[in-house]
């Protein structure tokens, strides 16, 4: 069966500490793997989408990598401002109904 | 408009109502999709249109489940005589184009509570 977990469920740092979270995948035919960022009572945004193995890409204090059978989020001395529910979703196949998003991770960033 | 809005904000239904949920795209995007998040989970799929065709529609949980997007714009996602179970966030996604796995851009969700 196909499917996407994230891990940890939650996630509590203090500012500053750096760490990572983690998306595995068991998926035939990758298409793309993508990050979302999720804020209490808004829609998912995007972040980032990775295509193939060895990928990365950087955005502020975050940066995403991708292997054949998982992606990290890393978060380099995360503020409060970057807590929130990270989503990660795996496009596979050829439909655009194919997209599969994990559970998410809540990071809390404490000052 | 600037981003993907839905309407209402939140719904408060009686069990067997029925209720209409509103999806307006960013202008001009192409491919238009919904999406039902249960608390504490991630979204999952229901259905997509690609202009005003309903190309999948695999992830509707029940006929009582329909959806439409007459013009290729605004899309309504209607659910016959609710239940308990069909209390969620339900979220609507547009992106510019047809093309599988582009990323897209949510709205804030309408928040249904079936009693």
């Amino acid at each position: 069966e196909d499917q996407v977990t994230q891990s940890p469920e939650a996630l509590r740092l203090q500012e500053g500490e750096s760490s990572s979270l983690n998306c595995s995948y068991t998926v035939s035919g990758l298409r793309g793997l993508f990050w979302y960022r999720q804020d209490p009572g808004k829609g998912p945004e995007f972040l980032f989408t990775l295509y193939s193995a060895g990928e990365e890409k950087e955005k502020e204090r975050l940066k995403a990598t991708l292997t054949k059978k998982e992606s990290f989020l890393h978060i380099t001395a995360p503020k409060p401002e970057d807590s929130a529910t990270y989503l990660c979703a795996v496009h596979y196949g050829g439909s655009q109904g194919n997209l599969i998003f994990g559970k998410g991770t809540k990071l809390s960033v404490k000052p | 408009g600037a981003g993907v809005s839905q309407s209402p904000r939140y719904k408060v239904a009686k069990r067997g109502q029925d209720v209409a949920l509103r999806c307006d795209p960013i202008s001009g995007h192409v491919s238009l999709f919904w999406y039902q998040q249960a608390l504490g989970q991630g979204p999952e799929f229901l259905t997509y249109f690609q202009n005003e065709a309903q190309l999948d529609k695999s992830g509707l949980p029940s006929d009582r489940f329909f959806a439409e997007r007459p013009e290729g714009s605004v899309s309504t996602l209607k659910i016959q005589r609710t239940q308990q179970e069909d209390s969620a966030v339900y979220l609507c996604a547009s992106s510019s184009s047809g093309q599988p796995g582009e990323k897209l851009f949510f709205g804030s969700g309408t928040q249904l509570s079936v009693l």
